[in-house]
């Protein structure tokens, strides 16, 4: 199987805190991406960062890949208690036709 | 509005009985796909279209069918051989990037979520 792992599993932080995920992936990608998912909705992406970037950000949003390590992390920062989310990574690898293969995901709690 | 819809939310079928979920988008994209979410888990792909009638299998198709006669619509149907379908099913779609594959975000429905009893 070519499925990520993301780390944490669960994570629970304070308002204002920092939360960062991390996601590991198998082999060569076109790009990896970040999707948030509120309890039993679909799908909200987040970004998208392609294998010849290092960082990228969106307003408190900030992704990182290191294709050496075949990782990327997305830190948020100043949590609030609306980013209580599932929060999912996408694998976009070269060899699966543009099939997108997601991880198991980080369930995040931001405790008011 | 433009996005993409999926109905019912809820749906309920006994044991036997074939079921068939809609997925529709005004996107304007080629692509759409489907995925199955069990409780605590990540996205497995059931189906995917890049273009109007063509599709193929994902990573657990056995058990489903679908069809594209349209660019707009890609219902799914879970049938009777389907051994364990009650989970939460999404319809996603993405712009179709080049001859064949899409790298591109995907945009989501609201998810139908099936059980059977």
């Amino acid at each position: 199987s070519q499925q990520g792992e993301e780390d944490p599993q669960a994570l629970s932080i304070q308002e204002g805190e920092n939360a960062t995920m991390n996601c590991s992936y198998k082999t060569s990608i076109n790009n990896l991406q970040w999707y948030r998912q509120n309890s039993g909705r679909g799908l909200v992406h987040l970004i998208l960062i392609r294998s010849n970037e290092r960082e990228k950000h969106s307003g408190r949003l900030r992704v990182t890949l290191d294709t050496s390590k075949k990782s990327s992390s997305l830190l948020i920062t100043a949590s609030r208690a609306a980013d209580t989310a599932s929060y999912f990574c996408a694998t976009a690898y070269y060899n699966q036709g543009g099939k997108l293969i997601f991880g198991q995901g980080t369930e995040l709690s931001v405790k008011p | 509005d433009g996005g993409i819809t999926q109905s019912p939310k809820y749906l309920f079928r006994k044991e036997g009985q074939n079921v068939t979920l809609s997925c529709e988008q005004n996107l304007n994209h080629d692509a759409m796909y489907w995925y199955r979410q069990d409780p605590g888990q990540g996205l497995r792909l059931i189906y995917y279209s890049q273009i109007v009638n063509d599709f193929q299998k994902g990573d657990i198709a056995e058990g489903y069918s679908v069809s594209r006669e349209k660019k707009e619509s890609f219902p799914l149907t879970v049938t009777s051989a389907q051994k364990n379908p009650t989970a939460f099913y999404l319809c996603a779609s993405s712009i179709r990037s080049g001859t064949s594959a899409s790298y591109n975000e995907q945009f989501f429905g609201p998810g139908t979520r099936l059980t059977v009893l």
